[in-house]
């Protein structure tokens, strides 16, 4: 089965702080994506990556940056958390480039910026 | 633009009934759309999805969805419902590149 795992669960943090959350999968995957999920909104992609070291910018990029230095692990980076980033954070992984393939998800991260 | 809508927020329907959960698409070529399935504080798990063929598509735990290509929808249905079904479904269409665009969602409710 496929896993992807996120470091953490559950996350508090402070206005202007760094975030990082960090996701890994197991299968080899080419394709890593965050996304963010509020009530009402359901889940936009903030960025993917279809390769080491490569990224592309989602529909809510602003305020938000990534890292993918290894083809297992993608990272997003809260430069400064603001309240408005309260959010459930959503990361997926996918096998190919082909259209079809299927995201798969980890558990997620609720982050509360107070 | 490719994009989809879930017209109901919430669905309610007793235990033991047909239920189901409407999505509309709106795609420029050939659309492949998913379904998706949250319980509560969990991440979202692959139910099934349309890439093409028959238009009625089997998939995870008794579900399945009909595509339907006149009217533009994917609904996702199940013959007779449980308890265990509540939970927020999410439908979703192929985006650029291999991303995905979600749908609101529809809080399905099921009463015993």
């Amino acid at each position: 089965d496929v896993k992807v795992t996120q470091s953490s669960r559950y996350l508090v943090k402070r206005t202007g702080e760094k975030v990082f959350l960090e996701c890994v999968q197991d299968m080899d995957h080419e394709n890593m994506f965050w996304y963010r999920q509020d009530p009402g909104l359901g889940l936009r992609l903030i960025y993917f990556s279809y390769d080491v070291k490569m990224k592309e910018k989602g529909d809510i990029p602003e305020g938000y940056s990534v890292s993918r230095e290894k083809k297992e692990r993608f990272s997003l980076i809260l430069e400064s958390a603001s309240t408005n980033q309260t959010s459930m954070y959503l990361c997926a992984s996918s096998g190919g480039g082909s259209r079809t393939d299927t995201q798969y998800f980890g558990p997620g991260t609720r982050l509360t910026v107070l | 633009a490719q994009s989809v809508a879930q017209p109901e927020d919430q669905v309610n329907v007793a235990e033991g009934n047909p239920l189901t959960v409407k999505c509309t698409y709106s795609v420029s070529g050939n659309p492949y759309l998913f379904w998706y399935v949250q319980y509560p504080n969990r991440g979202l798990q692959f139910l099934l999805k349309y890439i093409t063929g028959d238009n009625l598509v089997k998939g995870s735990y008794g579900f399945e969805a009909e595509f339907n290509k006149s009217q533009t929808s994917f609904h996702l249905k199940k013959p007779s419902a449980l308890v265990s079904d509540s939970a927020l479904y999410f439908c979703a269409v192929h985006q650029a590149g291999t991303a995905l665009i979600f749908g609101k969602g529809t809080t399905l409710s099921v009463s015993s």
